[in-house]
């Protein structure tokens, strides 16, 4: 079975402040795909990023930045210098089939004030 | 924007009623997911359909069912509505394991 888990309900930040946004998930497959996304007050979900099993390597784009380890099962995902435009729920998603049938979190919903 | 589009935005329904969801996939994704997400929880997958057949499915009774078409364009229907199925549904379309979401129906039962 596979399991995505968003320990932190809510992040509350001021605007510049940077936020981490924690997933640990399970899967006993060897072959999987962890993604981001973002849902703002309108409800679509907006892709973020993806990584697969096989790259470990983190990486910086723009303002966003993650951290993908194996070894803790853990894929946290960053956002520097954070703006009003940020504020959203954030889904950690987990999926072991190249088609999709994502297994989402709970999600983290990002309130970022001026 | 993604280019999946939903129909319709909003719906309200009586218990016990019928619906039908519509989802336009992406130009190019002959595979097209529905998810249901509870006020606030995340998505949980209902089920997909890949070249027009039934390719995977959650944990959902029966009474929802889906179908794509040759355009790929699906439809999500589910029958005998309980207050529980009220929920915002969405739709993603896929080539490779990339989803791309549309903008969601939000039903509401009554």
């Amino acid at each position: 079975a596979q399991k995505v888990t968003q320990a932190q309900t809510e992040i509350s930040v001021v605007e510049k402040e940077d936020v981490t946004l924690d997933c640990v998930y399970e899967t006993r497959d060897t072959t999987y795909y962890l993604f981001w996304y973002k849902q703002p007050p309108s409800g679509e979900l907006v892709f973020l990023i993806r990584r697969n099993s096989f790259d470990e390597q983190n990486e910086i784009s723009g303002r966003y930045s993650w951290n993908f380890q194996k070894s803790t099962s853990s894929f946290n995902f960053t956002i520097t210098a954070s703006q009003v435009v940020d504020s959203a729920v954030y889904f950690c998603a987990l999926t072991t089939d190249s088609w999709g049938k994502f297994q989402f979190g709970a999600g983290t919903q990002v309130v970022v004030t001026p | 924007e993604t280019g999946v589009t939903q129909s319709p935005t909003h719906l309200i329904k009586t218990r016990g009623q019928q619906v039908t969801l519509r989802c336009s996939s992406q130009s190019g994704h002959n595979t097209v997911s529905w998810y249901q997400q509870a006020l606030g929880q995340g998505p949980q997958f209902i089920f997909q359909y890949y070249r027009e057949e039934e390719n995977g499915r959650g944990n959902f009774p029966p009474r929802f069912s889906g179908l794509q078409f040759p355009n790929y364009s699906s439809e999500l229907n589910v029958n005998a509505l309980e207050l529980d199925d009220s929920a915002l549904y969405l739709c993603a379309s896929s080539s490779g394991a990339e989803q791309y979401f549309g903008p969601g129906t939000r039903l509401t039962v009554t």
